[in-house]
């Protein structure tokens, strides 16, 4: 079966710079999340979309945007990177606007050097 | 103010029966308790989840008292694979994360 998607795997980039992770839900999916993990954290909630509109906001830094687009795949657009936004960044999709049951992608490991 | 409490770890054998138990005194009436794992360096997975007495499915079953102020999700015969974290969420139409309980299954 068809998971959540995410690219790239890996990605290093050094401070100040940009960068822009990819998320492709689960087919029939229209709600995404994205998550930030830092190392021997909790994920944290960053923001979420259903239906290509934003549905709920979590701690995500003024310096992120995300978007869902009409193929309902997500980015999460991260400038003017830091050393702290090291960490993995999920992507999960859910069938059910609202729910609480959501699938995981393998995530994004963002290092910032 | 975290919704959930839950141990910070545990350790337990191969084949043992574990009991993971998660206090949530503020659940609202609308709230659904729900269980992840998390493996080192992967997504979060969806286990099981629960409104009130007792759910069951092909991983683990979930226990809820009929004050439904706590929850406890029981694996049963673990072996060392089922390391990992696990995290107990309270909500209606959220996935909001708290402190997990990192479980260590020894030989």
């Amino acid at each position: 079966a068809a998971g959540v998607i995410q690219s790239p795997r890996h990605l290093i980039k050094e401070k100040r710079e940009t960068a822009t992770l990819k998320c492709y839900p689960i087919p029939r999916h229209d709600t995404v999340y994205w998550y930030q993990q830092g190392p021997g954290q909790d994920p944290q909630f960053l923001i979420s979309f259903y239906e290509k509109m934003q549905s709920d906001k979590g701690s995500i830094p003024d310096r992120f945007s995300a978007q869902q687009f009409s193929d309902y795949h997500s980015e999460l657009n991260m400038s003017s990177l830091e050393l702290g936004d090291s960490a993995l960044y999920f992507c999960a999709s859910s069938p059910v606007v609202g729910g609480t049951e959501a699938f995981f992608g393998q995530g994004t490991r963002l290092t910032v050097v | 103010l975290a919704k959930t409490t839950q141990p910070i770890s545990m350790d337990s054998y191969e084949g043992q029966e574990v009991n993971i138990t998660c206090s949530h005194n503020n659940i609202a009436t609308n709230d659904y308790i729900t269980w992840y794992q998390q493996f080192p360096s992967q997504g979060p997975r969806f286990i099981i989840q629960g409104y009130k007495t007792k759910v069951t499915n092909e991983v683990a079953s979930l226990f809820i008292p009929a004050d439904r102020k706590s929850s406890t999700l029981s694996l049963p015969r673990v072996s060392l694979s089922d390391t990992a974290v696990y995290y107990c969420l309270v909500e209606d139409d959220k996935i909001i994360f708290g402190k997990g309980t990192r479980l260590h299954i020894l030989p």
